[in-house]
């Protein structure tokens, strides 16, 4: 079984300031993990992935996750947000062989001005 | 180009309808699937095809019938839905299947209302 955990309903941050969004994740073998955002009333945007090699991932927009194998988790973090940060992020997780892309509950973020 | 198209943006039908839903995308993927989303909830996945066949069904009613007539297209016909059958439908395609790690690239969606 594989299982995604977004323990954060809502994280709230001033623009300008460092900004995580937390994921832990339970798989049998080796992960892959994503991460997705989304804006209000469109699809699910690809930010970045981990499939092996480098614990930290660069992706998008200035985003970045690193993959901790001894905690389980692959927060997702930015230095400086931006007011147009503000969405919806969608962790999700798949190992190998499972044909299955399993989402977490999703975190709004809300940087202010 | 990393793009999924979907058509069309909204849909409104009552309980006796027949309508579909198309996506496209011209990636050369061979991985194509259909997602429901309810508002602010995560994607749920309904089916899923890999080179034009039907891989995986998650249970899905049989008033939701999927069709991939090519590599680079895929329908979803719907047929006496229920009024909590309105959500965001959303289609993505990937290289190959969730489990080589690759990328699902999702389109804009399709927000559907039945009456």
């Amino acid at each position: 079984a594989q299982s995604v955990a977004q323990p954060e309903d809502q994280v709230n941050v001033a623009e300008g300031n460092p900004l995580t969004v937390k994921c832990t994740y339970s798989v049998s073998g080796n992960p892959y993990l994503f991460w997705y955002v989304q804006y209000p009333n469109r699809g699910l945007q690809f930010l970045l992935k981990y499939i092996t090699g480098d614990n930290l991932v660069k992706g998008s927009y200035g985003f970045e996750a690193e993959f901790n194998k001894s905690q389980t988790s692959f927060h997702l973090k930015k230095p400086s947000a931006l007011v147009s940060d503000s969405a919806l992020y969608f962790c999700a997780v798949v190992n190998t062989g499972f044909q299955k892309l399993v989402f977490g509950t999703g975190t709004r973020l809300l940087v202010s001005p | 180009d990393t793009e999924v198209t979907q058509t069309p943006k909204h849909l409104v039908m009552g309980m006796t309808n027949k309508k579909s839903l198309k996506c496209e995308q011209h990636m050369g993927h061979r991985a194509m699937y259909w997602y429901k989303q309810k508002a602010k909830k995560p994607p749920e996945l309904m089916f899923v095809y890999s080179y034009e066949k039907l891989s995986i069904n998650e249970s899905v009613p049989s008033r939701f019938s999927p069709e991939c007539p090519n590599s680079s297209l895929l329908n979803l016909h719907l047929h006496a839905l229920q009024p909590e059958d309105s959500a965001l439908y959303l289609c993505a395609s990937s290289q190959a299947l969730a489990g080589a790690g690759e990328t699902q690239y999702f389109g804009p969606g399709t927000r559907l209302l039945v009456l």
